[in-house]
């Protein structure tokens, strides 16, 4: 049982390249989260999934897509690298309804240069 | 203004001392509350959930004042273990579950 797992762990990317970030929970939860953590600035919701075949924008959205390609899935693209987006990425679940632990994967740190 | 505020600090503190710190919280509607801990260059994990009579596990006290709108954490007798960023966590259920973080303090247990 690896919980949520992170894909890639590192990634540096020159300005305007595209990405896509993965993750992956085996804990059969329905609701999935992206977060970016900066210094100073605590975790910010980019992007959640309720539900399978759901998604709505978080706090900070722009610059970023998302899909739940499936229970288990929940990828994020960077379409045009910023170095705004320099950042550490955390996927998070939770299992629904009014279960309100959310359990976080171990991270991407991204380097936009 | 931020929802969910906290000191930053570092405390630094000895082993076996008691350490406390605060955060502050905006929004009136808040139904839940978290401390998380996150270890340097690691996830955000559940220390524990912050309920209205207040709560004790182990060596770590957590209360909360709903009419000044904080929350505390607490340790006792520290351990070098306990050195980590400590997050402040707020839901209001009206906003879909979605968590609302305070951007941490730090604590840091010397020998």
């Amino acid at each position: 049982n690896a919980g949520v797992t992170q894909t890639p762990k590192f990634q540096v990317l020159k300005t305007g390249q595209s990405m896509t970030l993965q993750c992956a929970q085996d804990m059969n939860h329905n609701s999935m989260y992206w977060y970016r953590q900066d210094p100073g600035m605590g975790l910010r919701l980019i992007y959640y999934s309720a539900s399978e075949g759901t998604t709505d924008k978080g706090e900070v959205p722009n610059g970023y897509n998302v899909s739940r390609l499936n229970k288990r899935e929940f990828s994020l693209r960077l379409e045009s690298a910023a170095p705004s987006q320099t950042s550490v990425y955390f996927c998070a679940s939770r299992e629904g309804g009014t279960k309100e632990t959310q359990y976080f994967g171990p991270g991407t740190r991204l380097l936009v240069l | 203004r931020k929802e969910v505020e906290q000191d930053p600090g570092p405390f630094n503190v000895p082993e076996g001392a008691t350490v406390a710190f605060n955060c502050t919280y905006s929004n009136s509607a808040s139904q839940s509350f978290f401390w998380y801990r996150q270890d340097c260059r690691k996830e955000p994990k559940l220390l524990m959930s912050v309920y209205s009579s207040g709560n004790e596990d182990g060596r770590f006290t957590a209360q909360l004042n709903r009419a000044s709108q904080y929350i505390s954490l607490l340790i006792r007798d520290s351990k070098l273990s306990d050195s980590a960023t400590y997050l402040c966590v707020v839901i209001s259920f009206s906003n879909d579950y979605k968590l609302s973080f305070g951007a941490g303090t730090t604590v840091t247990v010397r020998a």
